[in-house]
Parts: C-alpha cells; structure tokens; sequence
C-alpha cells in the first residue's frame, strides 16, 4: 500500500499562506491523494482531493507534483482556527477503497 | 442532513470484559469504515464493510471484529478487553464512487479500558 510522509508539526504565522509538504512516493497510477484535519480528537474533516492535476476548493488548494511522488496543501490564509492536525492520505482500491492514514502534521497558527 | 453518529460516545471497561461500539452513517452511504486513534500510533484502519460485506482489514487481531446490517449501520466488537485498547474509535461514511469517495467521520467512541 503507499505510504505518506508528513513533518510532525509546522507553525505559521496568522495570516499567512500555510504550506504543508507530504511525500508519497510509491503511490500508483490511479491512487487518488486526499486531505483531512482533525481538530481537538473530533472527527476528521474533509478538505480537498486530487489526482492528478491542482485543486482549488474554498478551503485550501492541492498542488500535486507532476511525477505525483508529493503534493502540498495551501491554507492562503491561516487564521487560529486552522491550528489542527493534517494529515495527507492515499486512497487505495482494494475491491472497495481502503484509505491509508499517515501520522499528520501538527500546524499551530500563530497570532 | 444527519451526519454519522458514533455511540456511545465515551465508556469505561476493565480488562477482559467486551465492548460494542455502534455506527450509523449517513442516509445513502453503504460504505462504513472503522478506524482506531492512538496518541502513538494515529489513525490506523481497522476494517471496512460494503452491502454486509467486510471487504478490507487491518492489522488487527481477531478480537477485532465487525458487521454491518442492511440498512448499513454497523458495530465493531472488541473482545478480552487488553489496557492497550484504550483509544478513539472512529467510523468513517462514504458512498463507493470512483471519482469521489470522500470519508464522512463520526465524532468517535473513546474508550478507556482499566
């Protein structure tokens, strides 16, 4: 199964583009990439998801590189209630879809 | 529209004994996935049920186990309760689609095992 690789934590600055790097170097052809975050234990919440080519929703942008080996998701503007854990995961067909979490990225927005 | 509801929300038990854990996901999701959350190891997939089936697993030993019934809600069953089963529970939603397949999560069942 691909794997993703993320920093443990980041800090950016409130107001600031938010930029936040996750490796998935063995991902297959048709193996969509996906973001989450998760605020304070609740329930991961759905941000964006990509495959091939760059999203843009109203939450964040997805560039994804064009070997697809890594991607980055863009906060344009941080604000303090984006302080959350990101974590970047790979969706696998396997008969369904199985979805590989990595360990996230814990970003503290910074007043 | 309802979102995915995790019961209970938070229960205590002591080794040994069992638990339960329900799901119920949002109308027209046939697809229910069972994760667990701990501060060591982050969010590792438990297992997944499509149309009563369970079609993916984790690395979880067999007293793991789940079911899911015809109106897709779905229990995950935990047996001979170990300390080390504390964590958050988490089930995830989703239609089967190919193009989308985004994972609705419930706010989880947190277990504490004494």
């Amino acid at each position: 199964d691909a794997k993703t690789t993320q920093p443990p934590s980041m800090d950016c600055a409130e107001g600031r583009a938010a930029n936040l790097p996750c490796n998935h170097s063995t991902i297959s052809g048709n193996e969509y990439v996906y973001w989450y975050r998760q605020i304070h234990s609740q329930g991961p919440q759905y941000i964006i998801h990509g495959l091939k080519n760059n999203e843009t929703n109203e939450m964040a942008s997805l560039i994804i590189t064009e070997d697809r080996k890594s991607s980055t998701l863009i906060l344009p503007h941080a604000t303090l209630r984006d302080t959350a854990v990101y974590y970047c995961i790979v969706r696998v067909k396997t008969g369904t879809y199985k979805y590989i979490f990595g360990t996230g990225t814990r970003l503290k927005v910074l007043a | 529209k309802a979102g995915v509801t995790q019961t209970p929300r938070y229960l205590i038990k002591t080794r040994g004994q069992q638990v339960t854990l329900s799901c119920s996901p949002i109308s027209g999701h046939r697809s229910v996935s069972w994760y667990q959350q701990t501060p060591g190891q982050g969010l590792q997939f438990l297992f997944e049920y499509f149309s009563e089936t369970q079609r993916n697993k984790g690395n979880f030993p067999g007293r793991f186990s789940g079911r899911q019934f015809s109106n897709s809600r779905s229990e995950m069953n935990v047996s001979t309760l170990e300390l080390g089963d504390s964590a958050l529970y988490l089930c995830a939603s989703s239609r089967v689609n190919r193009e989308a397949g985004e994972l609705f999560f419930g706010e989880g069942s947190r277990l504490t095992v004494l």
